[in-house]
């Protein structure tokens, strides 16, 4: 199955700030999610990335809040623009595909704290 | 839109016991399900999942689940729990429809095993 690196595990951040995360996967997958979770909550999706084309925010988020790239088909960033408190969460990405026999692999998150 | 329903946040089972966490979910239409367990600190893993087929799966690590249409439910069991057991088990469903990618999760179960 897809191995998925994700960085940076962890982070404190200044408000106002913003932190970019990384998510690299191993194989060549079609479907990449960025899920947020909230401290004792359960995961809630930002966004479906594509290769190739704009992602699709859920609702709640938008883009000028959470900027997301997807330059190729193994590599995806997650931005959290101008941070405040209430963005403190763990961010997790997620594949879906033939490399993940069609289940969902997640990477191990950033847990990010802002002060 | 799909939901997910996790009876109990909260289960406390002694070493050896039966475990068993429940999952109903609310579709007219049968949908894939998914349990994922979350060790502290970590990202998800996916214990099993059911798409099509045989509706009694088994997962990793002892698990198994029993995808129920009449009940609209996938229970997680395991005949005997392990103190490396405890965790946050979460349950998820994706609707079967093609060009269907989200994934609702359930709000989670903590599992603690008492020695």
């Amino acid at each position: 199955s897809a191995v998925i690196s994700q960085k940076p595990s962890r982070d404190i951040c200044q408000r106002g700030t913003s932190l970019t995360i990384q998510c690299q996967v191993d194989s060549q997958v079609t479907m990449m999610f960025w899920y947020r979770q909230q401290p004792g909550q359960s995961l809630t999706l930002i966004a479906t990335a594509n290769q190739g084309s704009e992602a699709t925010y859920e609702s709640g988020f938008v883009i000028d809040k959470f900027p997301i790239s997807r330059p190729n088909l193994t590599f995806s960033t997650l931005t959290v623009s101008n941070m405040s408190p209430e963005d403190s969460s763990i961010y997790l990405c997620s594949v879906e595909g033939r490399a993940t026999n069609y289940g969902y692999t997640f990477g191990s998150g950033t847990r990010l704290t802002v002060v | 839109a799909q939901s997910v329903t996790q009876l109990g946040s909260h289960v406390s089972v002694s070493e050896g016991a039966l475990v068993l966490l429940r999952c109903n979910y609310s579709s007219s239409v049968p949908p894939y399900l998914f349990w994922y367990v979350q060790y502290p600190n970590q990202g998800l893993q996916l214990l099993l999942k059911y798409t099509t087929g045989a509706t009694l799966v088994k997962g990793i690590n002892g698990f198994e689940a029993e995808f129920k249409k009449s009940e609209t439910s996938f229970h997680l069991t395991k005949p005997s729990a392990h103190m490396s057991d405890a965790a946050e088990y979460f349950c998820a469903v994706k609707d079967s429809g093609a060009g269907s990618y989200q994934l609702t999760f359930g709000k989670g179960t903590k599992l603690s095993v008492i020695p």
